[in-house]
């Protein structure tokens, strides 16, 4: 059964970066779509980006320019950074893996808040 | 940029059929857009339900389906249960990219 987990700190100050962690158990990172997503607090989810095999990637384009992400294949983790965050970047944040054009195992998801 | 839209809510009696539906701001929806359906509850990640249109996780509930109908993405929901109550998002492939619908939210009463 494969599980992801998201980790990084639950809070960030304003104009600083993001960073993120999400850790794969059960096995390869290899040939799969690596996504993250986020949701504001009561509202809608919103697709911020993927890797795949460790080199293409490909970004939501309002948030291109301030995003990250990346992979650590000898640790089984992928992850996000985003730069210059603001209030609007306050979100719970998920992570998920993509087979076949389903994204189909998602993380439990983790709070972060953009406050000084 | 993209926008795709669901509607806000609708309610469905137990026992009672309902389908949800997905549009794009660029055009009819077609298989190449992969349509995703995920269900979310309160304090819950989403949790897949259907992928390219209408296959089935191992997860899915049978009476979960999927398809196109008059240019846009749907899931129905047959024989709704009590425990169906969520909110649920639809997902567009466009142009290699991905993007979310604003969700519908299901009241079964």
């Amino acid at each position: 059964q494969v599980q992801l987990q998201e980790s990084g700190p639950g809070l960030v100050k304003p104009s600083e970066t993001l960073s993120l962690t999400c850790t794969v158990s059960s096995g390869s990172i290899n040939n799969y779509y690596w996504n993250w997503i986020r949701q504001p607090p009561g509202k809608g989810l919103e697709w911020i980006g993927y890797i795949y095999n460790s080199g293409s990637t490909n970004y939501n384009p309002s948030l291109k320019s301030r995003v990250t992400i990346s992979v650590d294949m000898s640790k089984n983790q992928f992850s996000l950074t985003l730069t210059s965050v603001t209030a609007a970047d306050t979100a719970v944040y998920y992570c998920a893996r993509e087979r076949s054009a389903g994204m189909e195992y998602w993380g439990p998801g983790t709070l972060v808040t953009v406050s000084s | 940029q993209t926008v795709v839209t669901q509607e806000p809510s609708l309610t469905v009696s137990p026992g009672g059929t309902v389908t949800l539906t997905c549009a794009s701001s660029t055009g009819a929806v077609t298989s190449g857009y992969y349509p995703n359906w995920f269900q979310q509850k309160p304090g819950q990640a989403p949790r897949a339900l259907i992928y390219s249109t209408s296959s089935k996780h191992s997860w899915t509930p049978a009476r979960f389906s999927g398809s196109l109908l008059g240019g846009k993405a749907a899931l129905t929901l047959s024989g709704v249960q009590p425990e169906d109550e969520a909110e649920y998002y639809c997902l567009l492939y466009h142009g290699g990219g991905r993007v979310f619908g604003g969700g519908t939210k299901l009241t079964v009463l």
